[in-house]
C-alpha cells in the first residue's frame, strides 16, 4: 500500500464547468503523475510533478492544468470541462527503487 | 505520443494453461515494469526489471528484461481464474527529472476455469 487516495472517486459535471481532482500521498514521495485511461489507448500521462510547485507537462496537458503547493497533495484541474475529458483519472507516485509506480484507485468522471 | 508494442492485444485460455506476452520498442530502456490490472481499480506492479538479460519471478509470474534492452516478457504459469485482468507493460528511458514512463496498451487475458 503505498499510501495514495484520490478524491472524489467518481463524478459527474456539465460540460463547461470547472473540475478538481485530488490526489493524496501520506509517505512524502517526490514524484506524482496524474494519468487519464480511455479503452483503446491505454494509460497516458497528462502531467507530472517532480517536487513543490515544480510541474512538468505529459503527452495530453491540453484542457488540464496542475498545481502542487505541498508535498503530499498534487491536484489536476479541468478548467472548462468537455465531454472528451469523460474518462478514469487515475494518480501515481514513484517510490523506491528505480522508476517504480505505484496507483491510486482512480476517479471516474463523466461530462455531460 | 510513444508507446511500446505490447502483445498479444487479447487471449482467452483455459485454467492450467501457461501465458506468455510481450513488449518491445524502437527505443532502448533502462527499467521495464510489468502491471496487472483489475476492473475498476488501479495498475498493481508485479514485477520490476532493471538490468538487461535479468529474469525475475514472483511466484507464477516470470518476466525477463530483453538483452538488447528493447523488448520484455511476460510469463504466467498454471493460471488460475484470479489471473482474469488487463496487463500492462512500461518502460523508462531517461532518468533525471524525466521520470515518464512509456507504456503498452495492455494485454486483456480471460481465464476458462
Amino acid at each position: 500500500d503505498a499510501g495514495i487516495t484520490q478524491s472524489p472517486r467518481h463524478k459527474v459535471t456539465e460540460t463547461g464547468t470547472p473540475v478538481t481532482l485530488r490526489c493524496h500521498q501520506t509517505e512524502n514521495h517526490r514524484y506524482m503523475y496524474w494519468y487519464r485511461q480511455d479503452p483503446g489507448h491505454g494509460l497516458r500521462l497528462i502531467h507530472y510533478s517532480y517536487g513543490v510547485k515544480d510541474t512538468d507537462k505529459g503527452e495530453v496537458s491540453d484542457g488540464y492544468s496542475v498545481s502542487r503547493s505541498k508535498t503530499e497533495d498534487f491536484l489536476l484541474t479541468l478548467e472548462s470541462a468537455t465531454s472528451s475529458q469523460t474518462s478514469v483519472y487515475f494518480c501515481a507516485i514513484t517510490q523506491g527503487v528505480g522508476e517504480t509506480q505505484y496507483f491510486g484507485p482512480g476517479t471516474r468522471l463523466l461530462v455531460l | 505520443g510513444q508507446q511500446l508494442n505490447q502483445s498479444p492485444q487479447s487471449m482467452f485460455i483455459q485454467e492450467g494453461e501457461d501465458v506468455s506476452m510481450n513488449c518491445t520498442s524502437s527505443s532502448i530502456f533502462n527499467t521495464w515494469l510489468w502491471y496487472k490490472q483489475d476492473p475498476g481499480e488501479g495498475p498493481v506492479l508485479l514485477i520490476a526489471l532493471y538490468k538487461a538479460g535479468e529474469l525475475t519471478s514472483n511466484g507464477r509470474l516470470t518476466a525477463q528484461f530483453g538483452i538488447t534492452r528493447k523488448d520484455s516478457f511476460l510469463n504466467i504459469s498454471a493460471s488460475i481464474p484470479s489471473d482474469v485482468g488487463i496487463y500492462f507493460c512500461a518502460g523508462l528511458a531517461n532518468a533525471g527529472n524525466n521520470r515518464k514512463l512509456i507504456w503498452g496498451l495492455g494485454t486483456s487475458l480471460a481465464v476458462n476455469p
